[in-house]
């Protein structure tokens, strides 16, 4: 069954370093999603792209947040200065149109930040 | 603001019986609600959904009710077996979005 695949699975960094975390999305998906998880909360929406751009963003995605398409396979997410409230688990998610609301999503990194 | 609601953090239940799993929502721009399971150190898997234009569907084992008047839908597992076991997230969205708002989730634990 095809999946979403996240790297690294799990990242620590410094406070005020820059993460990059990867993503593979399912080949025929065109709609892509991050949505993150602090511990012991909910589950809350970043950010989604289509079309090679921005869609919706969440107010969580200010700044210091970017997401790109560098190829045809990746997606990744870009935290410019981490700060320890950065502190989740980052989910990666897909479908194949706005439509369907069936998200597939990816088993997340975990980013701690020092 | 907590738009979707699960109200209990946890529910324990034995082998055979059923598992209600609640929700709660306070946006009436949702129509289409869905649960997802999560395992730890996975990501969270598609179980059922729900569209406004009903208020049951059935998959199985799972099933999902829907009570539009009262903002409420919950999520019956009968019956439940030990991996069953996991966090329960209800999930809603808005006509057109596939953006999803969820609860805080429900950890079921299943023992034999």
């Amino acid at each position: 069954e095809p999946e979403v695949t996240q790297t690294p699975s799990h990242q620590v960094t410094q406070m005020g370093q820059e993460v990059i975390l990867r993503c593979v999305p399912i080949s025929n998906h065109l709609y892509f999603y991050w949505y993150r998880q602090i511990l012991g909360q909910k589950v809350e929406f970043l950010v989604s792209f289509y079309n090679n751009e921005i869609s919706e963003k969440s107010e969580i995605f200010d700044d210091q947040f970017s997401v790109e398409r560098p190829d045809g396979s990746n997606f990744t997410l870009k935290i410019r200065s981490t700060k320890l409230e950065d502190s989740a688990m980052y989910f990666c998610a897909s479908n194949r149109d706005s439509g369907a609301n069936v998200l597939t999503f990816g088993a997340g990194s975990r980013l701690t930040v020092l | 603001d907590q738009q979707v609601k699960q109200n209990s953090p946890s529910l324990s239940v034995q082998e055979g019986r059923i598992s209600i799993l609640n929700c709660d929502y306070t946006n009436s721009m949702f129509d289409y609600f869905l649960w997802y399971k999560k395992y730890p150190a996975e990501g969270p898997t598609f179980l059922i959904s729900i569209s406004s234009i009903k208020d049951k569907n059935e998959d199985g084992r799972f099933t999902v009710f829907l009570n539009k008047s009262a903002k409420h839908l919950s999520l019956h597992i009968v019956p439940s077996q030990p991996g069953d076991s996991a966090v329960y997230f209800c999930a809603a969205s808005g006509s057109g979005y596939s953006t999803l708002t969820f609860g805080k989730g429900t950890m079921l634990l299943v023992s034999p």
